[in-house]
């Protein structure tokens, strides 16, 4: 599975939107990208996933760039229980489900 | 839907003992399981595929005589950390794809996390 890069950590503001980049750039064809996020001391929670068209669902908005080298995960209205760790994960999917965890974003909601 | 619960949430057991964790899809099947091990201040490592009605499969450098891994049923994973050591002390974390859930679709449900403490 194709590497990523995640900041550390970022800050936002309670009700402003959050947007956590993820470079992936030898990322191939058939791999999807997916991102879960950890709060504290808890199991991981899936959050959305893609492939090449920019996805949404209740949770989130997922926009992959068109080289498919980086993507952005946007919480539209953030709030103090999306303090969390953000994981962007690559792979392809079928029968190779195991998900390689890196270090993942700290995403800090603050009032 | 698509719980998947952990029993015990925490252990603390003395050094030496042996310690089962349950991992339970509550309301779907689920014919893969997964379990993890995350240290403090460290991201999920993958320890372990659990296939009901086979064999795990283990990761490098995980062993399999010392973390049992049983999938006897679609709903129930056991994980057994025999002769648990101080070094053994982490958050252990299992999770779950439903049965017949579309390939392209690595969604995975995770349970809440065991704390074990070996002291």
């Amino acid at each position: 599975d194709a590497k990523t890069t995640q900041p550390t950590s970022m800050d936002c503001a309670e009700g402003r939107a959050a947007n956590l980049p993820c470079n992936h750039s030898t990322i191939s064809g058939n791999e999807y990208v997916y991102w879960y996020r950890q709060i504290h001391s808890q199991g991981p929670q899936y959050i959305i996933h893609g492939l090449k068209n920019n996805e949404t669902n209740e949770m989130a908005s997922l926009i992959i760039t068109e080289d498919r080298k980086s993507s952005t995960l946007i919480l539209p209205h953030a709030t103090l229980r999306d303090t969390a760790v953000y994981y962007c994960i690559v792979n392809s999917g079928g029968s190779n489900y195991k998900l390689t965890f890196g270090k993942g974003t700290l995403l800090t909601v603050n009032p | 839907g698509a719980v998947v619960s952990q029993h015990p949430s925490w252990v603390i057991c003395k050094s030496g003992t042996s310690v089962k964790i349950e991992c339970r899809s509550l309301d779907f099947q689920a014919t893969t399981m997964f379990w993890y091990r995350q240290f403090p201040k460290q991201s999920l490592m993958l320890m372990a595929t659990s296939n009901e009605g086979s064999k795990a499969t283990y990761e490098q450098g995980v062993e399999k005589d010392k973390f049992l891994i049983n999938h006897a049923s679609l709903t129930l994973s056991t994980l057994t950390v025999t002769s648990a050591h101080p070094e053994d002390s982490s958050f252990y974390i299992c999770s779950a794809i439903p049965s017949g859930r579309s390939l392209v679709y690595n969604e995975q449900f995770f349970g809440p996390g065991t704390r074990l403490t070996v002291l």
